[in-house]
C-alpha cells in the first residue's frame, strides 16, 4: 500500500497561513472521513491536532483546521508561530489490506 | 493525564525475536483500541498493528503479517508485541498508542528503540 502523498516541506512568515496537502485514494482518503493529522517536533512523538478530517482536540489551537475534497484532505494553519515549525503526517483509515496508512510527512519552515 | 511508557527496545540480530511492552495509566485502559507505530529516525510514521479492547480482532501491516503478534492484558493495562524472524528493516523507534474513536491516535508514548543488525 503506497503511502498518502504529501508535500515534502512548505514555508512561510509569521502571521501568514499555510495548506499542506494530503492525496490518496478513493479507498483511503476520497472514501472515508476518517483522517487526521499529527504534528511531531524533533524528537518528540507526534501529537493529534485534527481527526476526521475537521475536528480539533480539546487543547489544540483554533489556528489549526483541516478540510477534504475528492481525495484529497487538507490541514490550513493560520496565524503562523514560530513554534508551528514542525513535521505534519496525515493519516488515514484504508479499505486495502494495510488498515491505516501514513503521508510521508511535511516539514513545515517559520522564516 | 494519560500516559504510555514503552520497553524492550534492544539491538536484536536479523532472524532474532523481541517483545515490546508498554504500561498504561490515566484511562480506563480496557475501554480502547491500541496500537503499535514505528518510524525510522528521521523519516515517517509507518502504523505496524492493532488490536481490539477485547483483544478480540487483531490488524497487522502487511510487512508484519506473520512475524509479529500484538496481545493486550487487560488487568495490567498492559500492550504487547511480540517481534520474530527480524529483518534489518524492522529498525525503527516503536511508539504505543491509544487509539480514538475511530481510525485515529490521541496519545502516543516517548517509544522505544529496535536496532536490528549483525
Amino acid at each position: 500500500q503506497s503511502a498518502l502523498t504529501q508535500p515534502a516541506s512548505v514555508s512561510g512568515s509569521p502571521g501568514q497561513s499555510i495548506t499542506i496537502s494530503c492525496t490518496g485514494t478513493s479507498s483511503d482518503v476520497g472514501g472515508y472521513d476518517y483522517v487526521s493529522w499529527y504534528q511531531q517536533h524533533p524528537g518528540k512523538a507526534p501529537n493529534l491536532i485534527i481527526y476526521d478530517v475537521s475536528n480539533r482536540p480539546s487543547g489544540v489551537s483554533n489556528r489549526f483546521s483541516g478540510s477534504k475534497s475528492g481525495n484529497t484532505a487538507s490541514l490550513i494553519i493560520s496565524g503562523l508561530q514560530a513554534e508551528d515549525e514542525a513535521d505534519y503526517y496525515c493519516s488515514s483509515y484504508s479499505s486495502s489490506t494495510t488498515l491505516v496508512i501514513f503521508g510521508g510527512g511535511t516539514k513545515l519552515t517559520v522564516l | 493525564e494519560v500516559q504510555l511508557l514503552e520497553s524492550g527496545g534492544v539491538v536484536e540480530q536479523p532472524g532474532g525475536s523481541l517483545r515490546l511492552s508498554c504500561a498504561a495509566s490515566g484511562f480506563t485502559f480496557e475501554d480502547y483500541t491500541m496500537h503499535w507505530v514505528r518510524q525510522v529516525p528521521g523519516r515517517g510514521l509507518d502504523w505496524v498493528s492493532l488490536i481490539s479492547w477485547d483483544g478480540g480482532s487483531t490488524y497487522y501491516a502487511d510487512s508484519v503479517k506473520g512475524r509479529f503478534t500484538i496481545s493486550r492484558d487487560n488487568s495490567k493495562s498492559s500492550l504487547y508485541l511480540q517481534m520474530n524472524s527480524l529483518r534489518t528493516e524492522d529498525a525503527a523507534m516503536y511508539y504505543c498508542v491509544k487509539g480514538g474513536k475511530e481510525f485515529h491516535f490521541d496519545y502516543w508514548g516517548q517509544g522505544t528503540l529496535v536496532s536490528v543488525s549483525s
